[in-house]
């Protein structure tokens, strides 16, 4: 089963509203999680990189203001997509970084993904 | 800046056909994933490799990684239609951190 859980997985919103995407590790602790952002037919794309406890670190030409990102805990980060518009519009992915079984590797578990239409 | 190529970018097989996938990076990492993706969805984790000659298998693919020559390769034996899909190789640049190459997307047809 799923070891990273993302919700919404999909959302239609209006233009100039605020959307809210989390994303749980459900078996383990990550203190890193990660968000990408893919459009259609291309690859994904680190948007910015989320460390509980601490400010999130984004990637140059991502704005910090517009994607807000809170990791308030070791099993949750949460992508909020201020003020959108259409140009918003992709594919948004997160994953966590962690260890699932003991004995086992230390590696990115990816969520399911959440679709943002913004009409 | 840590780089990750992908070839070919598409890729059109007939069902029974043996052909490999592979993934450059331009600098030094440990670990590789390759992962599929289906239209629509997220990323399914196919392969963790996390040392030099590391060789991996699950069904018709296999996965390698040569840390020296800074190159994995995805192969896939005697396609079938099921395996039509995006597969993607991600280098981790630092922990959790990966980088992806542009995908391989796959069609296999009868």
């Amino acid at each position: 089963g799923a070891v990273v859980s993302q919700h919404p997985s999909r959302v239609i919103c209006k233009s100039g509203t605020s959307v809210k995407i989390e994303c749980r590790s459900l078996d383990f602790q990550a203190t890193t999680m990660f968000w990408y952002r893919q459009f259609p037919k291309q690859s994904l794309m680190l948007m910015a990189t989320s460390n509980e406890g601490s400010k999130a670190t984004y990637e140059q030409g991502v704005e910090k203001d517009k994607f807000l990102i809170n990791h308030a805990s070791l099993t949750l980060s949460t992508l909020t997509v201020t003020s959108a518009h259409p140009e918003d519009s992709s594919f948004y992915i997160c994953s966590a970084y962690g260890l699932l079984h003991r004995g086992g590797n230390t590696e990115a578990f990816f969520g399911q993904g959440t679709r943002l239409t913004v009409v | 800046e840590l780089k990750v190529e992908q070839n070919p970018l598409f890729l059109s097989m007939q069902e029974g056909k043996n052909y490999t996938i592979y993934c450059n990076y331009s600098t030094t990492s440990d670990r590789l994933y390759w992962y599929r993706q289906d239209p629509g969805k997220s990323l399914e984790s196919l392969f963790v490799l996390l040392s030099n000659g590391a060789v991996k298998q699950e069904g018709r693919l296999m996965a390698s990684l040569d840390t020296k020559a800074r190159l994995s390769t995805l192969h896939i034996t005697a396609a079938v239609h099921d395996l039509s899909a995006t597969y993607f190789c991600a280098v981790e640049q630092s922990q959790g951190n990966l980088i992806f190459g542009k995908g391989t997307k796959l069609s296999v047809k009868p």
